[in-house]
């Protein structure tokens, strides 16, 4: 078990709405990044960020958002959700090393 | 072309085999490579990092990069039923350092039947 925690564990939200995802990352790391993974597909990078500035973002629209606070923990939000949201969204932190990963938000969009 | 493409299988073996996975990449620049396994409806957990090619062992597990074919594997030893999982292969993008962006081959779904 990693010191990555990720809440809440299961979400389903309604087309058009908006969700926010929490992570919090483990002792001694100032790196998050976020990632969506489609059933049966590798993660996608979403984006990173480092001691609260965003440091890197992948393919995604602008509708997907990021906080990191103080204590390194983040959130993800995403806006106007589609039906293509439907994912496992997972955190993974990291500081000089390897990333490693929370147990992941599983988000069904209906 | 993906930047790390991986055979997603399923694989499927008897207990106690030698299992290979194996995913190969685009870009001969990328330096750091990873193994991750993934339980259903879990996070991805670390197994094996690596900088640079050769092998890198981890009891049953041994990690293998070869750079000058872009190819990289996995190995596990006396494979249990408790291995039964997707494994992930991955590397850092370019201009990252190593806790940058990871790019993602498709997983590979491995069953180790008793």
């Amino acid at each position: 078990e990693t010191g990555v925690t990720q809440s809440p564990t299961h979400l389903i939200k309604t087309r058009g709405q908006q969700v926010t995802l929490r992570c919090s990352s483990q002792s001694g790391h100032n790196t998050v990044s976020w990632y969506q993974q489609a059933l049966g597909q590798g993660p996608q990078f979403i984006f990173q960020y480092y001691r609260e500035e965003e440091n890197g973002r992948g393919n995604f629209p602008p509708r997907f958002s990021g906080l990191q606070f103080p204590n390194y923990s983040s959130e993800l939000n995403v806006n106007a959700l589609e039906l293509d949201d439907s994912a496992l969204y997972l955190c993974a932190s990291s500081n000089t090393g390897p990333a490693f990963f929370g147990q992941g938000t599983r988000l069904t969009v209906v | 072309q993906k930047e790390v493409e991986q055979d997603p299988g399923p694989l499927s073996v008897p207990e106690g085999a030698i299992v290979s996975l194996n995913c190969t990449y685009s870009n001969s620049a990328f330096q750091y490579f990873m193994w991750y396994r993934q339980y259903s409806r879990k996070g991805p957990e670390l197994l094996m990092y690596t900088y640079s090619s050769g092998n890198k062992e981890d009891g049953r597990f041994t990690a293998q990069v070869d750079k000058s074919s872009k190819y990289i594997s996995l190995f596990i030893r006396d494979s249990q039923p408790s291995d039964s999982a997707t494994y992930l292969c991955a590397t850092v993008s370019l201009g990252s350092s190593n806790t940058g962006k990871l790019i993602f081959g498709q997983g590979t779904t491995l069953q180790v039947k008793p």
